[in-house]
């Protein structure tokens, strides 16, 4: 079945320690997009792709990192300049083909810095 | 920048009675799509419904339908014969129309309703 699928689902990290949060898509959707959701904050951009070997900056980009050398994958980097990165991470990807303009979402991935 | 305002953190509502999520938005945008997306305790994103700006005519899907007024900027929806699996994060969010290869498109959602069915 295709999907996204973001692994690790929960992930503890140190104070100090950088950490990769997985993110890959078989749907062949050319957009992806990485949120942030915090407790009555709704979701927030952090960063998007449009195509491969290009990303642009959402609202919360401070502290983080990305990378889409291949279409299907895109990976988010949490890094110790994060002030409080403890929160759930949500990727999601867009078919801009196909006319839908449906965002789907992967089952998210639970930080929490200790 | 668009915004987008849900002014009712929770609701409660019995079931198989009919509720009303409400959703503001505001923008200077003509051409532009309007979601609803539902996340249950398992945090999974599901999308209820949507809207295209330059429909007239309001979407609706099985149980759930929207009121969209675009002069007022308010996209609403409408649950009706309450279930309790609706029990869930209800968000309203926005995207503009895609515009071109650099500048892309990107939802901007609002904070949230937390709706719990009652048995």
């Amino acid at each position: 079945d295709g999907g996204i699928t973001q692994s690790p689902k929960y992930l503890f990290r140190k104070e100090g320690q950088n950490v990769t949060l997985s993110c890959e898509q078989n749907l062949n959707h050319d957009a992806m997009y990485w949120y942030r959701q915090d407790p009555g904050q709704g979701l927030r951009l952090i960063y998007y792709s449009q195509i491969v070997n290009d990303f642009q900056k959402g609202d919360i980009a401070e502290g983080y990192s990305v990378s889409r050398e291949k279409k299907e994958s895109f990976p988010l980097t949490v890094t110790s300049a994060q002030k409080n990165p403890t929160a759930f991470y949500l990727c999601a990807s867009i078919d801009w083909l196909s006319g839908a303009n449906v965002l789907t979402f992967g089952a998210g991935s639970r930080l929490t810095v200790l | 920048a668009q915004t987008v305002t849900q002014s009712q953190p929770e609701m409660s509502v019995q079931e198989a009675e009919t509720v009303t999520l409400s959703c503001t938005y505001d923008t200077s945008e003509n051409n532009y799509y309007l979601f609803w997306y539902k996340q249950p305790p398992s945090r999974q994103m599901i999308l209820v419904i949507r809207q295209e700006a330059y429909k007239q005519q309001n979407a609706t899907e099985n149980r759930f339908s929207v009121n969209f007024q675009k002069a007022a900027k308010s996209f609403s929806l409408k649950i009706s014969d309450s279930q309790l699996g609706d029990t869930a994060m209800y968000f309203c969010a926005f995207m503009k129309l895609r515009s071109g290869e650099t500048s892309g498109s990107r939802l901007t959602f609002g904070e949230g309703t937390q709706l719990t069915v009652n048995p």
